[in-house]
């Protein structure tokens, strides 16, 4: 089937604008998760869906950074005023349910380069 | 605070040369222990859960075993292409997944 999708692959941005990252999760996945993966860095948790409920918002590191997820299915990640600190891989995963403890599934990255 | 680290940094394999990378962990309550593979330019592409001590799951050339406080992924007679990041994961108190820094592994032919 249909793994976790994610577009732009690449994005160029000049620092000061807004970007829209978009994340298709796997079918039927009720949690969604995004990271962010800077240069020779480990992964950085960013935020957390699961159905319903109200997402983990803890990992987000500023009032610059938001998501939302639409009938519990495509997610965006938006970054206003983009700074060039903001530059990395966004990655998108997407597990059955949520708990913490079932398998994540990755998509290919959201590649950012702020100017 | 929940930390994973991951140990060589680096490795660097003649083809056919086995070794071992290594995965620690602090925290409280194991719910399970995730090995991911990422090749350059892609996201993680997952290999194994290791749930409980003694616990081990194989994969080709690849074997991992779970401690109380470690993780180990056993290369066996490995190839070029097993050349990439291995990263380790462990759920944290909340729902989301501690990564560690990964072992970038390269195997020459």
């Amino acid at each position: 089937g249909a793994g976790v999708s994610q577009s732009p692959s690449n994005k160029v941005t000049e620092k000061g604008k807004d970007v829209e990252l978009r994340c298709d999760p796997i079918s039927g996945h009720t949690a969604l998760y995004w990271y962010r993966q800077s240069l020779g860095q480990g992964l950085e948790f960013l935020i957390y869906f699961q159905g319903n409920s109200a997402p983990d918002k803890s990992g987000l590191p500023s009032d610059r950074f938001s998501a939302e997820r639409t009938g519990g299915s495509v997610s965006t990640l938006t970054i206003q005023r983009t700074q060039q600190e903001d530059s990395a891989v966004y990655l998108c995963a997407s597990s059955l349910a949520g708990g913490g403890v079932e398998t994540q599934y990755f998509g290919p990255g959201t590649r950012l380069l702020v100017l | 605070e929940d930390q994973v680290t991951q140990s060589p940094e680096a490795l660097r394999l003649q083809e056919g040369e086995s070794s071992s990378l290594n995965c620690s962990y602090t925290v409280s309550g194991l719910r399970g222990l995730f090995w991911y593979r990422q090749d350059p330019g892609k996201g993680p592409e997952f290999l194994f859960t290791l749930y409980s001590a003694g616990e081990e799951k194989e994969k080709e050339r690849l074997k991992a075993t779970l401690t109380k406080k470690e993780s180990f992924l056993h290369i066996t007679a490995p190839k070029p292409e097993d050349s990439a990041t291995y990263l380790c994961a462990v759920p944290d108190y909340g729902q989301n997944f501690v990564f560690g820094p990964g072992t970038r592994l390269s195997v020459l032919p």
